[in-house]
């Protein structure tokens, strides 16, 4: 597809329970960004990754949370035992290469924990 | 603290008519970027403008143009002539220059246009 995708675009999760959620960036990006976007908020930063490096996590609120780009172009977003803090939407954004002014999201996952 | 902050929870704007969406930020950094995203209720962020911290023009892009005043720290988002498709969320975000990929972002302000 021309732009970022990703699936599923909606989760309801148990509290407990582990989810994964998939972002699939623009054909040939290098960079890929996580966010997490919290009702009424803006996005805030979680994690980049440079090909299938991820050269910065400082943002994952906890050990719960663990992203991975492992061939450097589809990217997962796990959670561990999802706690109701979680819910919020995800997004994920991808950029030519680093240091390119654009990032181009997507559509995000409204992650809502019961 | 925080580095982006947007005062403005909620604008309406009569079509046809021009709207300015505030934006202060922090930094200590001399390099920095500032962005504006849209986003509409699908969801997506959809980038609208950019202003470097040296670039002594303010920038435009069609029917946006940034007012960037760097002594006040301040980014003001202009819209000319609001049409009915511009109601949405609008974000200001920056980039510092010693972690030159991560956007931070405001609180948003959203904007709904009156036929």
């Amino acid at each position: 597809g021309a732009g970022v995708s990703q699936s599923p675009r909606y989760k309801v999760a148990k509290r407990g329970q582990d989810v994964a959620l998939r972002c699939d960036p623009i054909s040939g990006h290098v960079s890929l960004f996580w966010y997490q976007q919290a009702l009424g908020q803006g996005p805030e930063f979680l994690t980049y990754f440079q090909n299938e490096a991820q050269l910065d996590k400082s943002g994952l609120p906890s050990d719960r949370f663990f992203a991975e780009r492992p061939e450097g172009s589809v990217s997962t977003l796990k959670i561990q035992r999802t706690q109701q803090e979680d819910s919020a939407v995800y997004l994920c954004a991808s950029s030519l290469v680093w240091g390119r002014i654009e990032q181009f999201f997507g559509p995000g996952t409204r992650l809502t924990v019961l | 603290a925080q580095k982006i902050t947007q005062t403005q929870p909620g604008m309406f704007v009569q079509e046809k008519e021009a709207v300015t969406l505030d934006c202060t930020y922090d930094t200590s950094d001399q390099s920095y970027g500032l962005f504006w995203y849209k986003q509409p209720s699908s969801g997506e962020m959809i980038f609208l403008i950019y202003q470097g911290s040296y670039d002594e023009q303010n920038a435009t892009e069609g029917r946006y143009s940034l007012n960037f005043q760097k002594a006040r720290k301040s980014a003001n988002l202009v819209i000319s002539a609001s049409q009915l498709g511009d109601s949405a969320m609008y974000f200001c975000a920056m980039r510092e220059g010693r972690d030159d990929y991560k956007l931070s972002f405001g609180a948003g302000t959203t904007v709904t246009v009156r036929a």
